[in-house]
C-alpha cells in the first residue's frame, strides 16, 4: 500500500513569492490534515478536511493561506505571498473514518528568503 | 497555550540502556495518546498508542505507561539502540470525530553505543 505522498519535497522561495504544496493522501482515507512544523517542534494543525469538506479551519491564516481538496481526494495548500516566518515542514496527514491513526507524508520543506 | 508538555528536550542515552521520554496533558477530553517516531527528513510514524482505560501498554521493546489523575503519560524504551535515535513526539486527542493530534514540542533522543 502506498503511503502519503507529498511534493515537491523541497522549495526555496523569495520572500513575497506565491507556493503551492500537493498531497495524495492513502487511498480510501476521508479525513486530510494539513500541520505545520516549525524547526525543533511538533507539528500543529493547519486544516482538516472530510471528504471535501474543510470541517476545522480555524488555525489556517487566511489572509495568505488556502487550501482546497476537489473530489475528496488530492490536495493543495497555497501560500500567497510567502513571508519569511512561513519558513518550515508543510505535512499532509490522512486517517480513515473511525481510525485512530494519521499516516504523515514526507512533507514539503519551504525556506523563505 | 500549550496543551501537551514534552520532556525532555533532548536524551543521551548508552546502548542497551532504557530511555524515558514524558508528557503531560491538561485537556480531560482527550481519550488517546500516542507517541510518534520522527527520523531527519521522513514524516512522524506512529510507535505505540494508548487509550485512558488501561495503565500500560507494551509493544516490543516499547512502553506507554500512563497516570489519568496525575494526568501524565510517558514512554519507555528498553534495550536502547543506536537505530532508536530520533526525535519522539508525545500527542494527544479526541477519539471520536476524528479530531487533529495536539503534538508536545519532542524529544532528540540519541543512542550511543
Amino acid at each position: 500500500e502506498a503511503g502519503v505522498v507529498q511534493s515537491p519535497r523541497y522549495k526555496i522561495i523569495e520572500k513575497k513569492q506565491p507556493v503551492a504544496f500537493w498531497c495524495n493522501p492513502i487511498s480510501g482515507h476521508n479525513t486530510l490534515y494539513w500541520y505545520r512544523q516549525n524547526l525543533g517542534q511538533g507539528p500543529e494543525l493547519l486544516i482538516r478536511y472530510e471528504n471535501e469538506e474543510a470541517v476545522d479551519d480555524s488555525q489556517l491564516p487566511k489572509d495568505r493561506f488556502s487550501a482546497e481538496r476537489l473530489k475528496g481526494v488530492d490536495s493543495t495548500l497555497k501560500i500567497q505571498p510567502a513571508e519569511l516566518g512561513d519558513s518550515a515542514v508543510y505535512l499532509c496527514a490522512s486517517m480513515s473514518w473511525g481510525s485512530n491513526e494519521q499516516f504523515f507524508g514526507p512533507g514539503t520543506r519551504l525556506t523563505v528568503l | 497555550q500549550q496543551q501537551v508538555k514534552q520532556s525532555p528536550q533532548s536524551l543521551i542515552v548508552q546502548k542497551g540502556g532504557i530511555s524515558i521520554i514524558n508528557c503531560a496533558y491538561e485537556n480531560t477530553a482527550f481519550d488517546y495518546f500516542p507517541w510518534y517516531q520522527q527520523f531527519p527528513g521522513k514524516g512522524p510514524a506512529l510507535l505505540i498508542a494508548i487509550r485512558p482505560d488501561v495503565s500500560e501498554k507494551k509493544e516490543g521493546r516499547f512502553t506507554i505507561s500512563f497516570n489519568k489523575s496525575a494526568k501524565q503519560f510517558s514512554l519507555h524504551i528498553m534495550d536502547s539502540q543506536p537505530g532508536d535515535s530520533a526525535t519522539y513526539f508525545c500527542a494527544a486527542s479526541k477519539r471520536s470525530g476524528n479530531t487533529p493530534l495536539v503534538f508536545g514540542k519532542g524529544t532528540r533522543l540519541s543512542v550511543i553505543a
